[in-house]
């Protein structure tokens, strides 16, 4: 079975730093780009972070450009975030997501087809 | 950065009606689309990419259409378990993919 589990969540004060981890299973992790996508509490949807599947290539949103960095472990299995910095608004739940990427006459289209069940980070004082 | 915005916000309806989400990218984003449902308190799930492209294992009673900005899904006839929330999300920027603020779709 293709399954993506999140930890690493938990309350930290503001300033404070947590890193979340993904395990991936039931496929073969290094060929596939990776994301890190949150969710407020009563919110929308938001992008965080992309990976390549060698981790050459990486993107952040500019809401957490400089604060978290995305790492990958491709003998483990496994996808991270570092988050520095911490603010109150960084308040959500975080999923891990592949990005899969179809190829169909000569373009590449990508979506986000296999998602983890999130872990929440809570930064309170 | 690419902004989607989608309408309306929230909808009431009925079990068997026909109903209609609309997404608009603030600049063409060809078929680079893609739509989520999510449920309460679980992980977004993928239902149509590329604009019209159904998921496997996805009913047929959801279909997306649309290309450069403006997009739509369509549930032809709802059945109970698609109250839920749906969200847009264009992949045409690689470097920073963003989602619609969501779609609330309510029983009346």
């Amino acid at each position: 079975e293709v399954q993506l589990v999140e930890s690493g969540g938990g309350l930290v004060q503001p300033g404070g730093s947590l890193r979340l981890s993904c395990a991936a299973s039931g496929f073969t992790f290094s060929s596939y780009e990776m994301n890190w996508v949150r969710q407020a509490p009563g919110k929308g949807l938001e992008w965080v972070s992309y990976i390549s599947s060698s981790g050459s290539t990486i993107y952040y949103a500019d809401s957490v450009k400089g604060r978290f960095t995305i790492s990958r472990d491709n003998a483990k299995n496994s996808l991270y975030l570092q988050m520095n910095s911490l603010r109150a608004e960084d308040t959500a739940v975080y999923y891990c997501a592949r990005d899969f990427r179809l190829e169909r006459e000569f373009h590449y289209y990508y979506y986000m087809d296999v998602w983890g069940k999130g872990t929440t980070v809570t930064v309170s004082s | 950065d690419i902004q989607m915005t989608q309408s309306p916000s929230s909808l009431s309806a009925s079990v068997g009606d026909r109903v209609t989400i609309t997404c608009r990218a603030s600049q063409s984003i060809s078929s680079y689309l893609n739509w989520y449902q999510q449920k309460p308190g679980k992980a977004p799930k993928l239902l149509i990419y590329a604009a019209s492209s159904l998921q496997s294992g996805v009913p047929s009673r959801f279909s997306g259409s649309g290309s450069g900005t403006d997009f739509t899904l369509t549930i032809s006839s709802l059945q109970p378990e698609d109250f839920a929330t749906y969200y847009c999300q264009q992949s045409y920027s690689t470097s920073m993919y963003t989602f619609g603020q969501g779609t609330k779709l309510e029983i009346k």
